[in-house]
């Protein structure tokens, strides 16, 4: 069975520092895809990026970063210099087997508000 | 704009009544999915289908059925409310072969009373 834990419920910054959120996966499957969501206010999930189980490759877009470790099970995303419009519920995914089919298991959720 | 539409975001209905929450994506997507989303548990998946008339179980799919006549619609029916249906539904779709990302409603907000 797959699980995907997101041990922090919830996060305050201040606007402009740094914040990590934390995910780690547990799967017995050699091949898996992990996800970032975000759920602003407004309800709607938003895909933020995708990683396959053969690509450790950390990824930087803009002020978001990715940090896969295979050797810890953990994908952990981070927001440099957080603004005001991150706060939101962001979820960690993860989803084995094939591309196109499966489900994707999620984690709890992280509850990130940034106070101005 | 890739679109999914939830037909209501905010229900409250009674004890026993039957309920329908409909979805409709205008993507062409193969696969349909209905989460229900909880404090501290995150999205729980209750059903998914993956073409027209399949559907099959996901987590949590007691209490529910699902219903998907149409490629675009994706239907989740609660044959008698209950107080503990109470939560956010979210519907999302993905392409079969894409590459696995699922694209969200709004979410619907059920109260049962």
């Amino acid at each position: 069975a797959q699980k995907v834990t997101q041990a922090q419920t919830e996060i305050s910054v201040v606007e402009k520092e740094d914040v990590t959120l934390d995910c780690v996966y547990e799967t017995r499957d050699t091949t898996y895809y992990l996800f970032w969501y975000k759920q602003p206010p407004s309800g709607e999930l938003v895909f933020l990026i995708r990683r396959n189980s053969f690509d450790e490759q950390n990824e930087i877009s803009g002020r978001y970063s990715w940090n896969f470790q295979k050797s810890t099970s953990s994908f952990n995303f981070t927001i440099t210099a957080s603004q005001v419009v991150d706060s939101a519920v962001y979820f960690c995914a993860l989803k084995v087997g094939p591309i196109g089919y499966g489900k994707l298991t999620f984690g709890q959720g992280t509850i990130l508000t940034v106070h101005p | 704009d890739v679109k999914v539409t939830q037909s209501s975001r905010y229900l409250v209905k009674r004890t026993g009544e039957k309920v329908f929450l409909e979805c409709v994506q205008d993507m062409d997507h193969e696969n349909m999915f209905w989460y229900r989303q909880d404090p501290g548990l995150g999205l729980r998946l209750i059903y998914f289908s993956y073409d027209v008339k399949m559907k099959e179980k996901g987590d949590i799919p007691e209490g529910y059925s699902v219903s998907r006549e149409k490629k675009e619609r994706f239907s989740l029916i609660l044959e008698s409310a209950s107080t503990n249906q109470t939560s956010m539904y979210l519907c999302a779709s993905s392409f079969r072969e894409g590459v696995g990302e699922l694209f969200f409603g709004e979410g619907s907000r059920l109260t049962v009373l």
